[in-house]
């Protein structure tokens, strides 16, 4: 079974740095990219950074672009995101989902992050 | 990066059919054939029900279907049921390892 747990959120200061980490089990972890999104309380996705199988190809949304940064470690099958400078409008849910195909099939169930003084 | 343009509610009875429209650009939703539909109940993760414009994940019924002209993507839900009522968000690849959401699609059954 396909299993992705989320885990590092929590509360930071505004200007704070925070890294997430989702472990993967159920499948082979280095054959697959992977993504981060994220959905602040109430609204919509937003698609924030992605990985490819070899971390040859990363992607970021434009909001976060120049302070997160997403990494992979295929020995551990764990993937990162670490988000520097963070914002008040950073705080949301953040899911990580594996990739396949420029679609995402599996989920995460997500932790908050809340960036508040 | 603009978001996917998604109408905020759509609703219909009970064995009706429904549909939501996704309108992107040139750079994305018209670009490529890489639109995906994510159903999403409250409190819950999202779950893939459409990939590739118009081809179903294993388990999703029938009654969810998808199209794409132009630079619009569109998911039709027939025969409508209570548990279809959540968030419908669009997808597409954007090229360059980056993807982008459509704002979310109500969806109630009245």
């Amino acid at each position: 079974e396909v299993q992705l747990v989320e885990s590092g959120g929590g509360v930071v200061r505004p200007g704070g740095s925070l890294r997430l980490s989702c472990v993967a089990s159920g499948f082979t972890f280095g054959d697959y990219g992977l993504t981060w999104v994220r959905q602040a309380p109430g609204k919509g996705l937003e698609w924030v950074s992605a990985i490819n199988w070899n971390a040859n190809s990363q992607g970021y949304a434009d909001s976060v672009r120049g302070r997160f940064t997403i990494s992979r470690d295929n020995i551990r099958n764990t993937l990162y995101l670490q988000m520097n400078s963070l914002r008040a409008e950073d705080t949301a849910f953040y899911y990580c989902a594996r990739v396949f195909h420029e679609l995402f099939n599996y989920w995460g169930q997500g932790m908050l992050v809340t960036v508040s003084s | 990066q603009s978001a996917l343009t998604q109408p905020r509610s759509v609703s219909g009875s009970p064995g009706q059919s429904v549909t939501i429209s996704c309108t992107g650009t040139r750079s994305d939703v018209g670009a490529y054939n890489f639109v995906s539909w994510y159903q999403q109940h409250p409190g819950k993760a999202p779950k893939l029900m459409i990939f590739d414009v118009n081809r179903r994940p294993t388990g999703v019924p029938d009654r969810f279907s998808g199209s794409k002209s132009g630079n619009t993507a569109s998911l039709i839900i027939s025969g409508l049921q209570a548990d279809d009522e959540a968030d419908y968000y669009c997808c597409s690849y954007a090229d360059r390892y980056t993807w982008v959401f459509g704002g979310g699609t109500k969806v109630s059954v009245l």
